[in-house]
């Protein structure tokens, strides 16, 4: 099973509304890092986020990190039809004193015009 | 304008022949890595290399082969392709130094390879 796994799989949203998506991780983490798919195309990276930090923003992003919980939330606000793409969180981990990153399988965001 | 660039974008061949797709960055990233995308399985990385001339396994390298020659080139070659190799293949370069990924990847555009 996936190191990190996006919920949900797929969301449609209006325009105009926030769109959230989470990711779960099993493991301890070094940094949990976003990025965006549009369709077809290579990912971008949208945030970093460290495993001692709590909170990041960029622009209408917002990312948190639980580690408690092992979970990572990211927040668009006030959604744009641009956004519509694929979006995917990927966990760092440590292995055997080097790291190692793992992508999840993505969450499919469409918005709505 | 910095960039991973990935030639060709779209690739039909057939089975046994072999093919090579290259990447080039022009970033100065000492960091390059192949990952193939499936539908239902994420991406998963091929090889990467953390710097010219060290190269090293991913999760998926059975069939595939790379070269470190230069710092901005990491060819993906295909001995012998079979129709499983059919997939989204995506080159990524990084600043991380060493074998730490705290630095984001830049990805390439993406190369669509189908194999017959």
């Amino acid at each position: 099973s996936q190191q990190g796994e996006e919920d949900p799989q797929a969301l449609s949203i209006q325009e105009g509304e926030n769109a959230t998506m989470n990711c779960s991780y099993k493991t301890s983490i070094n940094n949990l890092q976003w990025y965006r798919q549009n369709s077809g195309r290579g990912l971008v990276h949208l945030i970093l986020i460290r495993s001692n930090e709590r909170e990041k923003h960029s622009g209408r992003l917002r990312v948190t990190l639980d580690t408690s919980k092992k979970s990572s939330s990211l927040l668009i606000t006030a959604s744009r039809a641009a956004d519509t793409a694929s979006y995917f969180c990927a966990t760092v981990i440590s292995n055997f004193g080097n790291e190692k990153l793992t992508f999840g399988t993505g969450t499919r965001l469409t918005i709505i015009p | 304008e910095a960039q991973v660039t990935q030639n060709p974008r779209y690739l039909i061949t057939v089975t046994g022949k072999k093919l090579t797709v290259t990447c080039s960055q022009n970033m100065n990233h000492e960091y390059m890595s192949w990952y193939r995308q499936d539908p239902g399985l994420g991406l998963r990385q091929i090889y990467y290399s953390m710097n010219v001339e060290v190269t090293d396994k991913g999760d998926v390298p059975e069939g595939y082969k790379v070269s470190r020659k230069e710092k901005r080139n990491f060819p993906l070659i295909l001995e012998s392709p079979s129709p499983n190799q059919t997939s989204l293949y995506f080159c990524a370069s990084s600043l991380a130094r060493g074998r730490s990924y705290n630095s984001p990847l830049h990805f390439g555009n993406g190369t669509r390879l189908t194999v017959t």
